[in-house]
This record gives C-alpha cells, sequence and structure tokens, in this order.
C-alpha cells in the first residue's frame, strides 16, 4: 500500500529550463508535505516542505505547490541547474510534521548543460 | 556543526550471518531515526528514539531486528540472521525537535547480504 507516489522515475531538462516534478498521496491524515534531495552516496537533505493551510511556498529556485483536493503537490526548479542532478523524494506526514515521514520512491533528475 | 556518522559505510555478508551498524548523531540531538531503503524505494522508517526511549519500531521486523541507544546518545541496529531481502541502504538520522523538517541524514550504510 503506497501511500505516497512519484509515477515518474526519471526526468530529464535543460539546464535553465524549468524542473517540475510530482507526487500524489492516498492519505488524507497527511498535512505535512517535504521534499528531499538525495546525491549518490550521500544520505537525503531537506530541501523545502508545504504545510496543509498552504497551497504554495516557496524558497529561492525551489517552489512546492499543494493542491489538496486532488492530493497533488508539485516541485517546481526554476532555471535548472547542473548542480540539480539528483533523486528527489517527496515525503509526507502527520500532526504538522511530527510524526513518522513516508517517502515515495523518488524522482531521478538530470539537468543537461 | 558535525554530521550524523554512520559506519561501516560498506559491508558484505552472507545469508544467515550476523552485522551491525553504528549511528553517532549530531550533537544535542534527542531523537534518532533508522531507516531501510531498499533500491528503487524510498527510505523506510525501522524505528525512532527520543534520548534513550523507543517511539515507534512498528516496522521494524522484530524476529531478526534489533536496535539500541543505551546512553541516549550513539546507536546501533543489527541483524541477525540476515537473509537476501535485507540487502539495503541503512540510514540513520537526527533531530533536535522530533520534527519531520529538522531530521538530518547521515550517508547510510550499504549492506549487501549474498
Amino acid at each position: 500500500d503506497q501511500q505516497v507516489k512519484q509515477n515518474s522515475p526519471s526526468l530529464s531538462v535543460q539546464e535553465g529550463r524549468i524542473s517540475i516534478l510530482n507526487c500524489d498521496y492516498t492519505n488524507s491524515m497527511f498535512d505535512y508535505f517535504l521534499w528531499y534531495k538525495k546525491y549518490p552516496a550521500e544520505g537525503p537533505t531537506f530541501l523545502i516542505s508545504i504545510s496543509s493551510i498552504k497551497d504554495k511556498n516557496e524558497d529561492g529556485r525551489f517552489t512546492v505547490f499543494l493542491n489538496k483536493s486532488a492530493k497533488h503537490l508539485s516541485l517546481h526548479i526554476v532555471p535548472s541547474q547542473p548542480g540539480d542532478s539528483a533523486v528527489y523524494f517527496c515525503a509526507a506526514t502527520t500532526q504538522g510534521g511530527s510524526e513518522k515521514l513516508v517517502f515515495g520512491k523518488g524522482t531521478k533528475l538530470t539537468v543537461n548543460p | 556543526e558535525a554530521g550524523v556518522a554512520q559506519s561501516p559505510r560498506y559491508k558484505i555478508i552472507e545469508k544467515r550471518q550476523s552485522v551491525a551498524f553504528w549511528c553517532n548523531p549530531i550533537s544535542g540531538h534527542a531523537t534518532l531515526y533508522w531507516y531501510q531503503q531498499i533500491l528503487g524505494q524510498g527510505p523506510k522508517l525501522l524505528i525512532q528514539f527520543q534520548n534513550n526511549g523507543v517511539v515507534d519500531d512498528s516496522q521494524l521486523p522484530k524476529d531478526r531486528f534489533s536496535a539500541e541507544r543505551l546512553k541516549g546518545v550513539d546507536s546501533t541496529l543489527k541483524i541477525q540472521p540476515a537473509k537476501l531481502e535485507d540487502s539495503a541502504v541503512y540510514l540513520c538520522a537526527s533531530s533536535l525537535n522530533g520534527r519531520a523538517d529538522t531530521q538530518y541524514f547521515g550517508p547510510g550504510t550499504r549492506l549487501t547480504v549474498l
């Protein structure tokens, strides 16, 4: 029973263009969502989060959008840079972020120079 | 500030053998997590400690996996005996206040069971 789904295993974009990574969830109890970035041989690092009381959160080149009715969130990276090439994990939790994280399978982003 | 330390980084064992992983969290972090990440999957929480007490071990296969954090600082995760399906990266993370967005992950231990 996969509660957090990232249906695109990989995505390739050109440097300078927009990268859009998608995530769907099934558990309506989730109220806090996070994106993590992972480079090979390293642990995931926190990138950006959003609470269910918001529909958008922005941090520099990274913006996360939340559509609660569709149980869908997306991460936009603008402009994409080669250093953004990594695996991106979507994660969800309940009780405002104090409960355990449930991760998606990840999307491997490749940004081509 | 030093990050989360894990050792060893890589381990290869045969099935039915035992193995142990060590984690030293960021200084002062009361909450410690062990995750299992199987190839092609996202990390899955195995166990969460608050100081030296277990908060959540609902997904820990207790017939073969054990973990301890005796002094509320570093932690050990053990598998005995190992199975082929235990091949994965074992990630340790720590958090100052137990919030999801304040978890810092270590580099992980890649376990291969032959």
